[in-house]
């Protein structure tokens, strides 16, 4: 059982390249969720996604694409890269259910992007 | 406009001290409230949430009081171990969205010193 796996670890891109980050999730959870961690910002909620074939915005959505095609992957696109987009990207996953607490979740390890 | 905040960037105590971290919020809306604690290259994890029915919740060394009408969260590690370094983060939530949506604080560094 390796919970919330994220994919790459870390990644550097040219400013206007594009990329996927994969988040892989194996305990079954309803809920995944995208968040950047910028210093002084804590974790701001990127994309989130309730179920499969579903997705919704956060609070910082611009310059963000995402897709949950299947339940236990949701991945994050940036089309092209900017240099205020360097962060440190964390999925997280939880689960819905009757005296479930839904808002506790899971993160992944995180993946560190620089854009220059 | 930051719903969550935490004003104390860093807090340092002594091995075997109470730590005590505190966490603001400004959206009478929000009804369940959990801290995350999180070490360097690693991704957050769960340590202790409270919903807004309680106003206080204990696990082992830690406690996590919630004073609704100051809408003030405070959380207390005793006694604190070298091994709690780590940053916290508190956040809250609004069961009624059905998204299990999270808002965060900026987080506290704390230094916990042998």
């Amino acid at each position: 059982n390796a919970g919330v796996t994220q994919t790459p670890k870390f990644r550097v891109l040219k400013t206007g390249q594009s990329m996927t980050l994969l988040c892989a999730q194996d305990m079954n959870h309803e809920y995944m969720y995208w968040y950047r961690q910028d210093p002084g910002m804590g974790l701001r909620l990127i994309h989130y996604s309730v179920g499969e074939g579903t997705t919704a915005k956060g609070e910082v959505p611009d310059g963000y694409n995402v897709s949950r095609l299947k339940k236990q992957n949701f991945l994050l696109g940036l089309e092209s890269a900017a240099p205020s987009q360097t962060s440190v990207y964390f999925c997280a996953s939880s689960h819905r259910g009757p005296g479930v607490s839904q808002e506790t979740q899971y993160f992944g390890p995180g993946t560190r992007l620089l854009v220059l | 406009d930051q719903q969550v905040k935490q004003n104390s960037p860093s807090l340092s105590v002594q091995e075997g001290r109470i730590s005590i971290l505190n966490c603001d919020y400004t959206n009478s809306m929000f009804d369940y409230f959990l801290w995350y604690k999180k070490y360097p290259a690693e991704g957050p994890t769960f340590l202790i949430s409270i919903s807004s029915i309680k106003d206080k919740n204990e696990d082992g060394r830690f406690t996590v009081f919630l004073n609704k009408s100051a809408k003030h969260l405070s959380l207390h590690i005793v006694p604190s171990q070298p091994g709690d370094s780590a940053v916290y983060f508190c956040a809250a939530s609004k069961s009624s969205g059905n998204t299990g949506k999270l808002i965060f604080g900026q987080g506290t560094t704390l230094q916990v010193k042998p």
